[in-house]
């Protein structure tokens, strides 16, 4: 069974610090994608981003840094020079996608709080 | 694209009612999901459909909790009756089998607050 572990449940910076949210991850299937959403205090899912498991490649968006290392079924995210408008809860998700099956595990969330 | 589109966004109900939520996914998205999320349990999938078909229903908690796709372009969530403990944000969401496509994901609604009083 696919199993999503986010082992931070909340994290408190001050702005402009970077954090790492840690994300490990389960699956017995050779093809899967991870993703990360951020679901700010207004409640909606934001996608930030999604890696198949053939594409070891770290990204860069912006302030956004991922960190995809299968060798520890690991998908990190940091945010450098962190914002206020980055508070948020972050979820670390894995959809397995084969035997036919399009379930998307998330894992239980990490709390992030940006403090002025 | 209107982007997956849930209503209503805020349901208050009593208990013992029924209640019917509704999700409209994205044209030409062949999955649907619905989830709720709660402080206890996080974000549960309760079914998906594939082609208005379900497909697995092993996390719809128990006989009170349906849920239907008459078509391509609408499905609903019933809870009847239904309890406090049933007091969540039901999530849809929409995916397309083609992974190749650039921006292939998950698209969630903006969710439905129930509470059951």
């Amino acid at each position: 069974a696919q199993k999503v572990t986010q082992a931070q449940t909340e994290i408190s910076v001050v702005e402009k610090e970077d954090v790492t949210l840690d994300c490990v991850y389960e699956t017995r299937d050779t093809t899967y994608y991870l993703f990360w959403y951020k679901q700010p205090p207004s409640g909606e899912l934001v996608f930030l981003i999604r890696r198949n498991s053939f594409d070891e490649q770290n990204e860069i968006s912006g302030r956004y840094s991922w960190n995809f290392q299968k060798s520890t079924s690991s998908f990190n995210f940091t945010i450098t020079a962190s914002q206020v408008v980055d508070s948020a809860v972050y979820f670390c998700a894995l959809s397995e996608h084969q035997g036919g099956s399009e379930k998307l595990v998330f894992g239980k969330g990490t709390k992030l709080t940006v403090n002025p | 694209d209107a982007g997956v589109i849930q209503s209503p966004r805020h349901e208050v109900t009593e208990m013992g009612q029924e209640v019917t939520l509704r999700c409209k996914p994205i044209s030409g998205h062949d999955y649907l999901f619905w989830y709720r999320q709660t402080m206890m349990r996080g974000l549960e999938l309760l079914i998906y459909f594939n082609n208005n078909v379900p497909i697995d229903d092993s996390g719809m908690p128990e006989d009170r909790f349906s849920a239907k796709m008459p078509n391509a372009s609408f499905s609903t969530l019933k809870i009847q009756p239904s309890e406090p403990r049933d007091s969540a944000v039901y999530f849809c969401a929409s995916s397309s089998l083609d992974r190749s496509i650039l921006n292939y994901g998950y698209t969630f609604g903006s969710g439905t607050r129930l509470t059951v009083v």
